[in-house]
């Protein structure tokens, strides 16, 4: 069964204090590989795209990258407003459409 | 390039009622999904649409749940007697075609008392 597994499930960071964020996968033939940011009580706002192992995306302070088995989103210097839950999701091979999220990781920025 | 809209924003119904909710895709996606969402998880798929073509559907679509596309521009999601297990955010989006970025609605939020 595909599987998407986000780590830490929380974090705390200092205005400034860069981090990464884990995503990692078991999704037959994986096809897309995509970021979203979700704020409390809103739905799912899109970051990036990753298609293929090797790529990486940039954001202001949003960097995406991706291998064979997992996806980081790196985060540098980040401010409070990058407070919000971020979810990872994967897209399998074979003609299904269905996005398979992980539990996402709730992070906080303090000023 | 309004974005996809849903109504109800919220919904608080009685157990064993029917809710319907409506979904609005960007226009020009000919592809338009439903997922659900409960608290501290990620979205689950329930199904999907391409143009008024219903192609996929998760086995958490119980019987009480059927969605239609009609004419293939917005989307209807119903409830038939409601549960409390059944509380959730409703999400839908839409897409441009295969495999590519799934764009979402604000969600509808269902409260089973």
């Amino acid at each position: 069964e595909d599987q998407v597994t986000q780590s830490p499930e929380a974090l705390r960071l200092q205005e400034g204090e860069s981090s990464s964020l884990n995503c990692s996968y078991t999704v037959s033939g994986l096809r897309g590989l995509f970021w979203y940011r979700q704020d409390p009580g809103k739905g799912p706002e899109f970051l990036f795209t990753l298609y293929s192992a090797g790529e990486e995306k940039e954001k202001e302070r949003l960097k995406a990258t991706l291998t064979k088995k997992e996806s980081f989103l790196h985060i540098t210097a980040p401010k409070p407003e990058d407070s919000a839950t971020y979810l990872c999701a994967g897209i399998r091979g074979g003609g299904s459409e269905k996005l398979v999220f992980g539990k996402g990781t709730k992070l906080t920025v303090n000023p | 390039d309004t974005g996809v809209s849903q109504n109800p924003r919220h919904k608080i119904t009685k157990r064993g009622q029917n809710v319907t909710f409506r979904c609005d895709p960007i226009s020009e996606h000919n592809r338009l999904y439903w997922y659900r969402q409960t608290l501290g998880q990620g979205p689950e798929f329930l199904t999907y649409f391409q143009n008024e073509a219903q192609l996929e559907k998760s086995r958490l679509l119980s019987d009480r749940f059927s969605a239609e596309r009609p004419k293939g521009s917005f989307s209807t999601l119903e409830i038939q007697r409601t549960e409390q297990g059944d509380s959730a955010m409703y999400l839908c989006a839409s897409s441009r075609g295969q495999s590519e970025t799934q764009y979402f609605g604000p969600g509808t939020r269902l409260l089973v008392l």
